[in-house]
């Protein structure tokens, strides 16, 4: 399973873009990228998914260079209620594969 | 709206207590689940991969007597915490798989404290 780096931790203001770059160096061909959100005694929640170029939805886009080497999710206009937890990880979408979560980065939203 | 659910959602029992935490997907049928670990302020560690009709295949590490897991049917699974000591406490989170073309989906935990 690939290996992911993202920051330690971010901080932010309400109404501000935010970006958390992800690294994965040893994607493999047919991995794909996902990002999870994380709120205190809750269940990661999804975000989004992607394998190349742009994804977007309702919450997020998604911005992944030719090489795959790494991803960066971006949350416009943050509010005080997406402070949380975001996790990047590289996986088969297949079903049933296994998902290794790394750290994750803490983002701090600031009135 | 949740597509998996967790039961219960916080237990507190003492040591030597067995503890049962089921995850039910929820409108769909999941062949497999995974059940992970959380301590606070760290990620989630998976556990064990939970397969219907067949054993639970776990981590390195991650004692199959100690957590014992069944998926007796295609939108259960449970993990059996036997003998719980105080160093079992954290929080245990399943995840299920809708179908391939779904990410996994995850619920929202069970917080569970051995006094």
């Amino acid at each position: 399973l690939a290996k992911t780096t993202q920051p330690i931790s971010m901080d932010s203001y309400e109404g501000q873009e935010v970006n958390i770059t992800c690294s994965h160096n040893n994607i493999a061909t047919n991995d794909y990228i996902t990002w999870y959100q994380q709120f205190p005694s809750q269940g990661p929640r999804f975000i989004i998914q992607g394998y190349k170029t742009k994804v977007t939805n309702e919450v997020a886009s998604l911005f992944i260079p030719a090489d795959r080497k790494s991803s960066t999710l971006s949350l416009p206009r943050v509010s005080l209620s997406d402070t949380a937890v975001y996790y990047c990880l590289v996986a088969l979408k297949a079903a049933g594969n296994k998902l290794t979560f790394g750290g994750g980065t803490r983002v701090l939203v600031k009135p | 709206g949740a597509v998996v659910s967790q039961h219960p959602s916080w237990v507190i029992c003492k040591s030597g207590t067995s503890v049962k935490i089921e995850c039910r997907s929820l409108d769909f049928q999941a062949t497999t689940m995974f059940w992970y670990r959380q301590f606070p302020k760290q990620s989630l560690m998976l556990m064990a991969t939970s397969n219907e009709g067949s054993k639970a295949t776990y981590e390195q590490g991650v004692e199959k007597d100690k957590f014992l897991i069944n998926h007796a049917s295609l939108t259960l699974s449970t993990l059996t915490v036997t003998s719980a000591h105080p160093e079992d406490s954290s929080f245990y989170i399943c995840s299920a798989w809708r179908d391939s073309n779904q990410p996994q989906h995850f619920g929202d935990g069970t917080r569970l404290s051995i006094l």
